[in-house]
């Protein structure tokens, strides 16, 4: 079983839409919780981060952790053609040598129409 | 300012042959990653530097795979005698240096595409 588990999709919907993108977590240790956005032939970008259970909301987007079930979810409101992209959500321990080691999932390919 | 730069964004090689993959950090990140991204996953850990010391490799897959940071700013990725299982997406990241409880946002290159024959 793999620490970090993400629908790979591909996810299609219609331009205004809501989106909502979810990964699952085996790891009790993970400390900081992260969706990354990536275009095609690009490198990852952050979009949010979070350490605690509850939302966070910046502009269009919501993170959403709850540690309990060891869920952890991106809301998209108004979806744009330009948010077509991959969502990738990583997760993070603090490793000994005091670095975030961190862990991908595999990524969620999302297209809005326009 | 000038983001974390890869160089080839491209490379094909047979198998067998030997390649370097550079990463170009931005300037005054102290922490380097290598990660490599295979199609249709996420990133997975290659390898950490802080400084020029490796203080992480426990994600090279095995000892063909070597990676250096002598002085450390500029990194390269060495991979010896190529198998097909290696084509992948390869992917340098950096970040400030770590302090304590804050996380510090990695920052990626565009990566550079390997294509093994």
């Amino acid at each position: 079983q793999k620490e970090v588990e993400q629908d790979p999709g591909p996810l299609s919907v219609p331009e205004g839409a809501i989106v909502s993108l979810n990964c699952t977590y085996s790891n009790s240790a993970f400390q900081y919780f992260m969706w990354y956005r990536q275009y095609s032939r690009k490198g990852p970008e952050l979009l949010m981060y979070t350490y605690s259970s509850g939302n966070k909301e910046d502009g269009r987007f919501t993170a959403q952790v709850d540690k309990s079930s060891k869920y952890i979810s991106l809301f998209i409101r108004d979806s744009q053609p330009s948010d077509s992209a991959t969502y990738l959500c990583a997760m993070s321990t603090l490793n000994s040598g005091g670095y975030q080691k961190v862990t991908f999932g595999t990524g969620t390919k999302l297209q809005v129409i326009p | 300012g000038a983001g974390v730069s890869q160089t080839p964004s491209n490379k094909v090689t047979e198998k067998g042959k030997y390649v370097e993959l550079r990463c170009d950090p931005i300037s005054g990140h102290t922490a380097l990653y290598w990660y490599r991204q295979s199609l249709g996953q996420g990133p997975e850990f290659l390898i950490y530097f802080q400084g020029t010391g490796a203080a992480d490799d426990s994600g090279l897959p095995n000892d063909r795979f070597f990676a250096v940071r002598p002085e450390g700013s500029v990194s390269t990725l060495k991979i010896q005698r190529t198998e097909r299982g290696d084509s992948a997406v390869y992917l340098c990241a950096s970040s400030a240096e770590w302090a304590g409880k804050t996380y510090n946002e990695q920052f990626f290159g565009p990566g550079t595409r390997l294509t093994v024959l």
